[in-house]
């Protein structure tokens, strides 16, 4: 059983298009989070939420938007697409936002290409 | 400002060899210490961690040696295997305060074991 599932896996699309990607987990934790990874492989947190409560937004741009409808999805809403928004992006929940149940559960990943 | 810094950026070791790879941090709040892994295609997983009030955590093949003092960590992998051939993660945080147990992410250890 998959524990966080991302969809899709790959996304190639334009500059200047709208686009979303979606992420559940089904280990019934309470904070998820959402990470950029770029072609060097540094791991860069977006964003987390916890119990559908924003509560880090780091420095990204206002075109990128969470959305986490229940505790068991974040999607991600990405707008007018740029090149330099091309990576890896990820979605990872835990148990809990902090203490010794942190451990993140990351999803496989969606590999986002903007032409 | 990048809060733990990690080397080497890549490592080639022999089967059967010794792979260390060390991180350092400034953030002496930091309480928490746990190192990721990366297969090519995959999310990150958590592979072992430690807390400070210990200096080593051993299990399996893979130790983690803690020096408090020098504000230093490393993970240690003993009889390196090409299974173990991936990038490596170190990380910390803080599981108290408003940083709600934000990981601070290394830059990545590429790992090649070779047969």
């Amino acid at each position: 059983d998959t524990a966080v599932s991302q969809t899709p896996k790959y996304l190639v699309t334009q500059m200047g298009n709208d686009k979303s990607i979606k992420c559940e987990q089904n280990l019934g934790h309470d904070t998820m989070y959402w990470y950029k990874q770029d072609s060097k492989k540094f791991l860069k947190i977006m964003f987390s939420y916890n119990n559908k409560e924003l509560i880090i937004n780091e420095t990204v741009p206002n075109r990128f938007s969470p959305k986490s409808p229940d505790k068991a999805h974040l999607n991600l809403h990405i707008n007018s697409l740029e090149l330099g928004d091309s990576a890896v992006y990820f979605c990872a929940s835990s148990q809990e936002s902090w203490g010794p149940y942190n451990e993140q559960f990351f999803g496989p990943g969606t590999r986002l290409t903007v032409l | 400002q990048q809060q733990v810094k990690q080397s080497p950026q890549s490592l080639i070791v022999q089967k059967g060899g010794i792979s260390i790879i060390n991180c350092a941090y400034e953030n002496t709040a930091f309480d928490y210490f746990p190192w990721y892994q990366q297969f090519p295609g995959k999310g990150p997983a958590l592979l072992i961690a430690i807390r400070p009030d210990v200096s080593e955590k051993k299990e399996g093949r893979f130790t983690i040696s803690f020096n408090k003092s020098a504000k230093q960590f490393s993970l240690h992998i003993m009889d390196s295997q090409p299974g173990d051939s991936a990038t490596y993660f170190c990380a910390a945080s803080i599981d108290r305060g408003s940083t709600l147990g934000r990981l601070y992410f290394g830059r990545g250890t590429q790992l090649t074991v070779w047969p």
